[in-house]
């Protein structure tokens, strides 16, 4: 059973810090793994999907890796900003090509001003 | 492009009482549909997804059923509501056939029982 985890579940930092956020899981038999940004009570925005062939992806000041040797994937934002703070939720299949998905719980990232 | 949409935005209902929560997707053809709940402090869990018309896969036994009578339209139901029930509901779509399956979520409902 495909479980995953992530580290710490809140974290707070001042404005222009940069910061990694991870993700772990147990079965890397898997084809991608998905990113997600939640606001307080709103629904989820797609940030980077990773495939299983790549090792990161970029976009914009956002950088995702994924080693599934590990079963870790993390995401990197660089020259934090206020707007930023958010819910990180890191997703990937319970198994292989599966059209499911397993959150995490989330890491709570507020940007201090 | 592709958008989804949800309603209601809000609801309160009272216990017993039926539910019936609507998704549908602009700008694709037979995609996969979910139906997803996030309790307070707890995660996401899915709940029913769906691969095509009349298709619906159960993942979590419950007192909700879900239905899906046109290609891009997702109902969520229930016929007696329960304290248990409250959370925020959202519904996500993806590609159908793709491996790499990105799945893409609505705003969602945010349904509180009393």
């Amino acid at each position: 059973k495909q479980e995953v985890t992530q580290i710490p579940a809140a974290l707070s930092v001042p404005e222009g810090e940069n910061l990694v956020l991870n993700c772990s899981f147990t079965d890397s038999a898997i084809y991608n793994l998905q990113w997600f940004r939640q606001d307080p009570g709103k629904g989820l925005t797609s940030l980077l999907l990773i495939q299983s062939s790549q090792r990161e992806q970029t976009s914009g000041r956002l950088n995702a890796s994924l080693d599934k040797s590990s079963g870790r994937s993390t995401l990197y934002i660089a020259a934090s900003q206020p707007g930023d703070s958010a819910t990180y939720l890191c997703a990937l299949p319970p198994q292989g090509g599966s059209e499911k998905l397993v959150f995490g719980k989330g890491t709570k990232l507020t940007v201090n001003p | 492009s592709q958008t989804i949409h949800q309603w209601p935005a809000t609801l309160v209902q009272p216990v017993g009482s039926p539910l019936s929560l609507e998704c549908t997707v602009e700008g694709t053809s037979n995609p996969n549909l979910y139906w997803y709940r996030q309790a307070a402090g707890r995660g996401l869990q899915l709940l029913f997804y769906s691969v095509g018309i009349g298709q619906i896969s159960s993942e979590v036994p419950q007192n909700l059923s879900a239905s899906r009578p046109q290609d891009r339209q997702f109902i969520l139901s229930s016929k007696k509501l329960l304290l248990s029930d409250s959370g925020f509901y959202l519904c996500a779509w993806s590609m159908a056939g793709g491996i790499y399956n990105e799945q893409f979520f609505g705003p969602g409902t945010r349904l509180t029982v009393l």
